[in-house]
């Protein structure tokens, strides 16, 4: 099973440039998180959303915007990319009572 | 807001055991998740403790105390494969909506 797809897996991208982080699962769950990980920062929350048709900010928004347009796809858009977005981008779902998240492999992205 | 805090770092020998504290203040907590990241990879659920006392996974377990805002992961008869980073977590905050984690506690066991 494919679980959840990011894709790209790694890109350098100029300052300044658009990107689209692009996130696919197949488990039909609701729920699902764009995190960005950095070192001794852990894992913040850009953006997250309920179900399809609504979204929501998390800790870390700005610079960073979501759509739902269905279950399966969760696309993270920077709009104009600045060296201090260089980070681990990790695409999650949430399924089950216990909350579980299920994570995506991870997108680098460097801005340069 | 919500907050988890953990230790940054931990060491400990190969066969003994470790562990790894995490204290909170949320509003309207539900429960404690905890999670394990290798280097390069991506962060695998280990276990969810809704009510207080120890839950037992194999050579891990952890424990809740929602009285004291805590809880703790246990790893037990640690193995090298075990050196990773975990990460506490408050699955349903935010009024049920978000996920918030720890900064994660960096595991180094040596031999």
């Amino acid at each position: 099973t494919a679980g959840i797809t990011q894709a790209p897996t790694s890109q350098i991208l100029a300052a300044g440039r658009s990107m689209t982080l692009r996130c696919t699962q197949d488990m039909r769950h609701n729920a699902m998180y764009w995190y960005r990980q950095d070192l001794g920062l852990g894992l913040r929350l850009i953006h997250y959303s309920n179900t399809a048709g609504t979204t929501g900010k998390g800790e870390v928004p700005d610079g960073y915007s979501v759509s739902r347009a269905n279950t399966d796809d969760f696309p993270l858009t920077l709009a104009s990319a600045v060296p201090s977005q260089t980070s681990v981008y990790f695409c999650a779902t949430k399924g089950g009572d216990t909350g579980e998240l299920f994570f995506g492999e991870g997108s680098r992205l460097t801005v340069l | 807001g919500q907050s988890l805090e953990q230790p940054s770092e931990v060491t400990a020998v190969e066969g003994a055991i470790v562990q790894i504290n995490c204290t909170y203040q949320t509003s309207g907590f539900y429960g404690l998740s905890w999670y394990q990241q290798h280097d390069g990879g991506a962060p695998t659920f280990l276990s969810y403790n809704a009510l207080d006392g120890l839950e037992e996974t194999g050579r891990f377990s952890s424990f809740l105390s929602r009285s004291d805002s805590y809880g703790y992961l246990l790893l037990q008869e640690l193995q090298m494969k075990d050196s990773a980073s975990y990460f506490c977590a408050d699955p349903h905050s935010g009024g049920y909506q978000k996920v918030t984690f720890g900064i994660g506690t960096k595991l180094q066991v040596i031999p």
